[in-house]
């Protein structure tokens, strides 16, 4: 079946600027995460949901960053104001519901370059 | 909060060889502990993981290993082959649904 899908896959914005990142996870997964990946380092946690609400947004930056997710099912990754330091891979993995027992699938990302 | 730390960071083997790459953690509540293989480019994907209740677990020419005591983890490949080239990543989670990664090994078999 399908995997999780992101869009776009690139995005570059100037400093300032608004930005969304969407992500579609696999149909039937309750659970969304997002990470950010720096560019020689590993995911780093942002936010999880499960279903329609936020259940741990603690590793969002700062509160230019929010994360919607209103049916439970597509989520949006909103930046405001990006600054140059918000350039990395941004991505989005679902699972089948929280907890170890179950594998996160990742997306491809969306690689944010903020000039 | 769980800080996972990742050696080496770059490995250079010969085809056929083994590779190992370490992975200590600081939180002992952590119990499940997930190895994601990124190729250039690509998304992560999970090769292996293992819970705590176990020691040991082998998937063909991959294994990793778990010392809870020591709070380590390591991956072991066997036989390597070009295709295994890549960047791998060590998690670890305390039985909730953040993982915490390490910064990365990227792997590279000689032919």
């Amino acid at each position: 079946g399908a995997g999780v899908s992101q869009t776009p896959s690139n995005k570059v914005t100037e400093k300032g600027k608004y930005v969304e990142l969407r992500c579609d996870p696999i149909s039937g997964h309750t659970a969304l995460y997002w990470y950010r990946q720096s560019l020689g380092q590993g995911p780093e946690f942002l936010i999880y949901f499960q279903g329609t609400g936020a259940a741990d947004d603690s590793g969002l930056p700062n509160d230019r960053f929010f994360a919607v997710r209103p049916e439970g099912s597509v989520s949006t990754l909103k930046i405001q104001r990006t600054e140059r330091g918000d350039s990395a891979v941004y991505l989005c993995a679902s699972s089948l519901a929280p907890g170890q027992g179950y594998e996160q699938y990742f997306g491809p990302g969306t690689r944010l370059t903020v000039t | 909060g769980e800080n996972v730390e990742q050696h080496p960071s770059t490995l250079s083997v010969q085809e056929g060889d083994s590779a190992v790459i370490k992975c200590t953690y600081s939180d002992s509540a952590s119990n499940y502990f997930p190895w994601y293989k990124q190729e250039l480019g690509k998304r992560p994907q999970l090769i292996i993981d293992i819970r705590s209740n176990v020691g040991e677990k082998k998937d063909q020419r991959i294994a990793v290993t778990l010392n809870k005591t020591a709070k380590h983890f390591s991956l072991h490949i066997t036989e390597t082959q070009p295709e295994d080239s890549a960047v791998y990543f060590c998690a670890a989670s305390g039985g909730d649904y953040k993982l915490s990664f390490g910064a990365g090994t990227t792997v590279t078999v000689r032919a």
